[in-house]
């Protein structure tokens, strides 16, 4: 199995600002997922990042306002640039081992 | 150990047959949701309980926060059904911190 670790665990920010959230895996990974969730709704996939590669982002996600970083195989960092209110929900870092997928605590980000 | 434990890990049903998704959980839990992967990898939401059941069509889900267990009962399995199935559990403390069970893969035979 794989444990996903998040920081922080929740944010307040203003408008305009950026905030960076970090995933740490206890082993290596091949591949992270950045997932977000309007309070009790879907989990929306945002994007998929590999090592050493660009992420592919979903549709309604986009690099320049949700720029991934994946520089190892146990880390990832998903950054929130030019925070808005709408962008105020959960936001969860995923990886799949041997077919199971793992899901880290979520992160709160509140962007007033 | 996990926090969550979900089986079973995978489940073969013939259509119109049903069966039950069952989350245990070693601590207590404020609230639970049920997700469904669908094929684009998002996680849709099929339900959400603090506490009691909900039904929704074919879909009935049940919390128990003093037992600790949460399911989530499929009847007359169709084949679209099929997929990965994920229970998640928001524990009293840490809030808005949830914790998910490894999935179970359905699979609906004709």
């Amino acid at each position: 199995s794989v444990l996903l670790y998040q920081k922080p665990n929740r944010d307040i920010c203003q408008s305009g600002t950026s905030l960076k959230i970090q995933c740490v895996a206890d082993s290596q990974v091949v591949s992270m997922f950045w997932y977000q969730q309007f309070q009790e709704q879907s989990l929306m996939l945002m994007a998929t990042a590999n090592e050493g590669s660009e992420a592919t982002y979903e549709s309604g996600f986009t690099k320049d306002k949700f720029p991934i970083s994946r520089p190892n195989l146990t880390f990832s960092t998903l950054t929130v640039n030019n925070a808005r209110p709408g962008d105020s929900s959960i936001y969860f870092c995923s990886s799949t081992s041997s077919y199971e997928q793992y899901f880290g605590p979520g992160t709160r980000l509140t962007v007033l | 150990g996990d926090q969550v434990e979900q089986s079973p890990s995978a489940l073969s049903l013939h259509e119109g047959t049903g069966s039950a998704l069952r989350c245990n959980f070693t601590t207590t839990m404020r609230a639970v949701q049920w997700f469904r992967k669908n094929s684009r990898g998002s996680l849709i939401n099929l339900f959400y309980l603090a506490s009691g059941t909900k039904e929704n069509g074919r879909l009935k889900s049940a919390f128990d926060s003093k037992e600790r267990y949460s399911t989530l009962h499929i009847r007359d399995a169709q084949l679209e059904d099929s997929g990965t199935y994920f229970c998640a559990a928001e524990g009293t403390e840490g809030a808005d911190r949830l914790t998910f069970g490894k999935g179970t893969q359905l699979i609906i035979q004709p």
